[in-house]
């Protein structure tokens, strides 16, 4: 089954301890993203990846970091968790396709609801 | 740079109506529009989209959504509602032509089918 796994599903922290929520997709998609979702902000592009080795700012990466060593894990790390980050965190993926992938819809995973105190 | 306005937060609606979400976009050329829905504790599914053809694209669920080029508009409608189509709705939008940016998404539309 194809399918986007994210872990934890459920995280409460303490600021300042560095965590990482782990993704994985199963489909060989070249394209990964992580994305935030605040209640009444919709959703929000943290970091993406088009690619192995390529990572590229989203709209709101302060205070995150990824990686994308192999093409079917995108780790979001926080280096300095903050009670700001208290937020439904989402991990994506898609083909790159003939045209990119723009074409593309994206798989979602589950979700990580972190809270951080 | 491409936008996508959900006017409404929540839209309540009887079942067995018809039900209507509304989308506005705004990018430079050519719109590709999606649709996504998420039930409670679960992520975004994938509903419908349009790329081209037909201004009447059918999805999942028996949803459907018209585009309007003159009216930059991608509305969701289904003509039945059902209680279980209760759900936070999200519009998104890409324009093809500006490389490899990523989908942008509206803010979500509370639906809320009551029986």
């Amino acid at each position: 089954e194809a399918q986007v796994t994210q872990n934890p599903r459920y995280l409460i922290t303490v600021t300042g301890k560095k965590l990482t929520v782990t993704c994985s997709q199963n489909m060989n998609h070249e394209y990964m993203s992580w994305y935030r979702q605040d209640p009444g902000l919709g959703l929000r592009q943290i970091y993406y990846s088009m690619n192995v080795e390529v990572t590229d700012k989203g709209d709101v990466p302060e205070g995150y970091k990824v990686s994308r060593k192999e093409k079917r894990n995108f780790p979001l790390i926080l280096e300095s968790p903050s009670p700001n980050q208290t937020s439904l965190y989402f991990c994506a993926c898609s083909p790159r396709g003939s045209l990119g992938g723009a074409n593309y819809g994206y798989t979602f995973g589950s979700g990580t609801r972190l809270t951080v105190v | 740079a491409q936008s996508v306005a959900q006017p409404e937060d929540q839209v309540n609606v009887a079942e067995g109506n018809p039900l209507t979400v509304k989308c506005t976009y705004s990018v430079s050329g050519n719109p590709y529009l999606f649709w996504y829905v998420q039930y409670p504790n679960r992520g975004l599914q994938f509903l419908l989209k349009y790329i081209t053809g037909d201004n009447l694209v059918k999805g999942s669920y028996g949803f459907e959504a018209e585009f309007n080029k003159s009216q930059t508009s991608f509305h969701l409608k289904k003509p039945s509602a059902l209680v279980s189509d209760s759900a936070l709705y999200f519009c998104a939008v890409r324009d093809p032509n500006s490389g490899n940016t990523p989908l942008v998404f509206g803010k979500g539309t509370r639906l809320s089918v009551i029986a």
